[in-house]
């Protein structure tokens, strides 16, 4: 038990354009769920928390308004990435909390995105 | 915030020994966490500590010390496919039980 999907896991956009990625807990509910975005050979940094049905936290120096966060199942979170630039491209992986333990988080896959 | 700290590379040989040290600072520490993570992949779960000790799964272990903030994972009878990044992570209850992680470090297993 305990896998998360994305989808998709990779994506080429123009500049400009607006990208949706989906994130599923696929045999757990997730009361929350991560998302992280990763360049090359550094860690995992932490952009946004979503809370199911409330709106999501988002670290410091991340734009709401640009990396849209709506979680609006107990399986499903969706990051969009609106008017994409170069500088977006990167790892974005998404995780999951199960509901019934907190203690846990596992990884979804991650969604390569490059823009062009 | 939380100073985690590991060190960037490490190399070994197949079949033997490799400890990852990692040292932090955090004003809630709630569990720490080490993932495995291959290029270009996502990060898997490998271990999860809360109280002082030593838990061993298989052929790695995981090791912390709260008084000291430091942890270490311990990867035994190293094999080519352990070559990878592994990440030491956090948990803080005073940063809304969000996970920090480091820098990750790069272990190599040559043959």
């Amino acid at each position: 038990g305990a896998v998360v999907s994305q989808h998709p896991s990779w994506v080429i956009c123009k500049s400009g354009t607006s990208v949706k990625i989906e994130c599923r807990s696929l045999d757990f509910q997730a009361t929350t769920m991560f998302w992280y975005r990763q360049f090359p050979k550094q860690s995992l940094m932490l952009m946004a928390t979503s809370n199911e049905g409330s709106k999501a936290t988002y670290e410091q120096g991340v734009e709401k308004d640009k990396f849209l966060i709506n979680h609006a199942s107990l399986t499903l979170s969706t990051l969009t990435v609106t008017s994409a630039h170069p500088e977006d491209s990167s790892f974005y992986i998404c995780s999951a909390r199960p509901r019934d333990r907190v203690g846990e988080q596992y990884f979804g896959p991650g969604t390569r995105l490059t823009v062009t | 915030g939380q100073n985690i700290d590991q060190p960037t590379e490490m190399t070994a040989t197949e079949g033997a020994i490799v400890q990852i040290n990692c040292t932090y600072q955090t004003s809630g520490f709630n569990g720490l966490f080490w993932y495995q993570q291959h290029a270009g992949e996502a990060p898997t779960f490998l271990s999860y500590n809360v109280l002082d000790g030593l838990e061993e799964k298989g052929r790695f272990s995981s090791f912390l010390s709260r008084s000291k903030g430091y942890s270490y994972l311990l990867l035994k009878e190293l094999q080519m496919k352990d070559s990878a990044s592994y990440l030491c992570a956090v948990r803080d209850w005073a940063n809304d039980y969000k996970l920090s992680f480091g820098a990750g470090t790069t272990v190599t297993v040559r043959a």
